[in-house]
């Protein structure tokens, strides 16, 4: 069965530093990835998407993700964090046969600290 | 061009009465999905409608669960005879394609909070 696992519950940086969210999936087929960014009290926003050729994915705010077949990840990078970045963050793949489906993980919690 | 709308955004329900969520697609959307988020998981998939159609209600519970999109009007999600089980957030998505092509945008939701 299609899953996304996201180990991270819980994750703490200070500004300025790097971040890598991981993101583990399990799908039979090419996978179509995507990260989601949610504040509170606000719906999910896009950060990025990866649906074939080249595996490292440019997205908004900075953010940037990889694919890696061999891993099953899909690992979420920003180079530096900034304050407003504090939300927390869903990867999810494309299930169903148009791959509209979308199979969350159970998010990641990003706090940033000045 | 405002976003998803849901309404309302905070829902409290007795046990046994009915819930009724709304949701207001973008301008020129037709493709709309509803997904469940209970404490401490993802969302989960429910139903993916169409105008006027149900084409996906894989993820519905059986029993006590519809979902309706009329050619006029929100995309309405109803629960009937509501249990504390049903307390979770649920969210709306609408896209102009049925197909990871096209992006889902998300709306911020409704707290049901069922006492």
């Amino acid at each position: 069965a299609q899953s996304v696992t996201q180990p991270d519950i819980h994750i703490t940086v200070s500004e300025g530093a790097s971040l890598e969210l991981r993101c583990n999936y399990s799908y039979g087929a090419t996978p179509y990835l995507f990260w989601y960014v949610q504040s509170p009290g606000q719906g999910l926003q896009l950060l990025l998407k990866y649906f074939s050729g080249d595996t490292l994915v440019q997205g908004i705010k900075g953010f940037e993700a990889e694919f890696k077949r061999s891993q099953s990840s899909f690992n979420l990078r920003k180079p530096s964090v900034h304050w407003s970045d504090a939300a927390e963050y869903f990867c999810a793949v494309g299930a169903g046969l148009k791959a509209d489906k979308l199979i969350f993980g159970t998010g990641t919690r990003l706090q940033v600290f000045p | 061009n405002a976003g998803v709308m849901q309404n309302p955004r905070h829902l409290v329900r007795r046990r046994g009465q009915e819930a009724r969520l709304r949701c207001s697609p973008m301008k020129g959307h037709s493709h709309v999905y509803w997904y469940r988020q209970l404490p401490e998981e993802g969302l989960k998939f429910m139903v993916y409608l169409q105008k006027e159609n149900i084409i996906d209600e894989s993820g519905m519970p059986k029993e006590r669960f519809s979902a309706e999109f009329p050619k006029e009007g929100p995309s309405i999600l109803r629960i009937q005879q509501v249990v504390r089980g049903d307390s979770a957030a649920y969210f709306c998505a609408s896209s102009t394609d049925r197909s990871a092509l096209g992006e889902q945008f998300f709306g911020p939701g409704t707290r049901l909070t069922v006492l």
